[in-house]
């Protein structure tokens, strides 16, 4: 059984960096078939998905256009977890943010095992 | 504005059956793209309960189905019970994007 535990703080300050870890369990992160994955959902945005890492020999991210500048995802095979990077933090990032697996890389492939969720709220 | 469009709310009587589209275009479920089907308890993060157009995972139940036709894709939940009160997002791929990945804006059910 996959679980995926995030970790991470709740509240940015504007203009700075959200960190978040997603530490799996049951899967690695290297795996040559899943992708791993990061969501956010607010009100205003609803499910938006932010971008992947994977790993086909060697390692690959993809990002939305939208967070494309900002964004920055790595995976980290020795404690088998991946973490998001988002800079440039401004309150309409204010959402909960989820990582989720993709058991292969397709694109309309579906999210499997989702983490918790992180409540981030950006404000000063 | 989600790219692909649901209903915002629907409801039915404990037993009954009820129906979620998922409305898209010739860019994503028309084009031939899966489409997946979430259920989000309150607090809680999105559950599969429908991949790749009709199919469950193991443990959903049977009175969960899907189905795909031309630019939509539809959930039907027969039997309804208490429990299915909650928030179902439809999820497809867009080729017109850099997103990727889209998602339905999401319909509430409610149990009446």
């Amino acid at each position: 059984q996959v679980q995926l535990q995030q970790s991470g703080p709740g509240l940015v300050k504007p203009s700075q960096t959200l960190s978040l870890t997603c530490a799996i369990s049951g899967d690695s992160v290297s795996s040559n078939t899943a992708t791993w994955n990061w969501i956010r959902q607010s009100p205003s945005r609803g499910l938006e998905w932010l971008g992947r890492t994977y790993y086909r020999s060697k390692w690959y991210t993809d990002s939305a256009v939208s967070v494309k500048s900002r964004i920055t995802i790595n995976p980290e095979p020795s404690k088998n977890q991946f973490s998001l990077h988002l800079n440039s933090m401004t309150p309409e990032d204010t959402a909960v943010y989820y990582c989720a697996r993709a058991a292969y890389s397709g694109y309309d492939t579906p999210f499997d095992y989702w983490g918790q969720g992180t409540v981030v709220t950006v404000s000063s | 504005q989600s790219v692909l469009t649901q209903p915002p709310s629907v409801s039915g009587a404990p037993g009954q059956r009820v129906t979620i589209s998922c409305t898209g275009s010739s860019s994503n479920i028309g084009a031939g793209y899966n489409v997946h089907w979430y259920q989000q308890l309150p607090g809680m993060a999105p559950k599969l309960i429908i991949f790749h157009n009709n199919n469950r995972p193991s443990g959903v139940p049977d009175r969960f189905s899907g189905s795909k036709s031309g630019t939509s894709g539809s959930l039907a939940i027969t039997g309804l019970q208490a429990e299915d009160e909650a928030d179902y997002y439809c999820q497809s791929y867009d080729s017109s994007l850099s997103g990727f990945v889209v998602f339905g804006g999401g319909t509430k059910l409610t149990v009446l």
